[in-house]
């Protein structure tokens, strides 16, 4: 399969718990982004990489959250001391984009992680 | 600031029905525009984008056209079916994705 996927799907932690997620995207996609779902809405835009650089941070990015993509590959979201309004379904997504223009193509989603705060 | 206002659900239809899925869009220039679906226990997919004013986008007999005078992107087909039930989004693209709150899709036989 050579879609997007993210790992694990489920988690429940217990508030004050770190946990961590990854997502491996399409191998050819330099653009890698997290979104986050909470239930009845639509994903909410967290933060996007160009390979390794970090481009974008939306304000939902607590100090909290931090994500990594250190080879331009595989990408990782950690939050610390999680809380229960951080219980919800991430998302990752990529796509490939235009290196003259920067104009990037359809972003392509994995199945996401359901992350669940007690 | 830029979203997108989409029709509120849950959306009940029998089958065979015709359907329309509002949405609107407030977003500065020409954003491209997107409708994804969510089937149960599945990850988002891309049903049909367009990226101008005027483009229709279409797929699985769904259509959207973008009306730039009305800022709309209403998603319509002629005739669901049960496999139709899902989640569909509406959404724009500068970089990133602006996404609508969903509307649930339920078809019934």
């Amino acid at each position: 399969d050579t879609g997007v996927s993210q790992d694990p799907r489920h988690k429940i932690t217990k508030r004050g718990q770190n946990v961590t997620f990854r997502c491996d995207p399409i191998s050819e996609h330099n653009r890698l982004y997290w979104y986050r779902q909470t239930l009845g809405q639509g994903p909410e835009f967290l933060t996007y990489f160009q390979n390794e650089a970090q481009l974008e941070k939306s304000r939902l990015l607590s100090d909290r959250f931090s994500a990594e993509r250190p080879k331009g590959s595989f990408s990782t979201l950690e939050i610390q001391r999680t809380e229960q309004g951080d219980s919800a379904m991430y998302l990752c997504a990529s796509s490939l984009a235009n290196r003259n223009s920067g104009r990037s193509d359809e972003q392509f989603f994995g199945p996401g992680t359901r992350l669940t705060v007690l | 600031g830029n979203s997108v206002t989409q029709m509120e659900g849950p959306v009940t239809l029998s089958e065979e029905a015709f359907l329309t899925i509002n949405c609107t869009y407030t977003a500065t220039g020409y954003p491209s525009l997107f409708w994804y679906v969510q089937y149960p226990g599945e990850g988002l997919q891309l049903l049909l984008k367009a990226t101008k004013a005027d483009d229709k986008g279409s797929n699985k007999g769904f259509e959207a056209t973008y009306r730039k005078e009305t800022t709309s992107f209403h998603l319509e087909k002629g005739s669901v079916q049960v496999s139709d039930s899902a989640v569909y989004f509406c959404a724009w693209r500068g970089e990133k994705l602006t996404f609508g709150t969903g509307t649930r899709l339920t078809i019934i036989p």
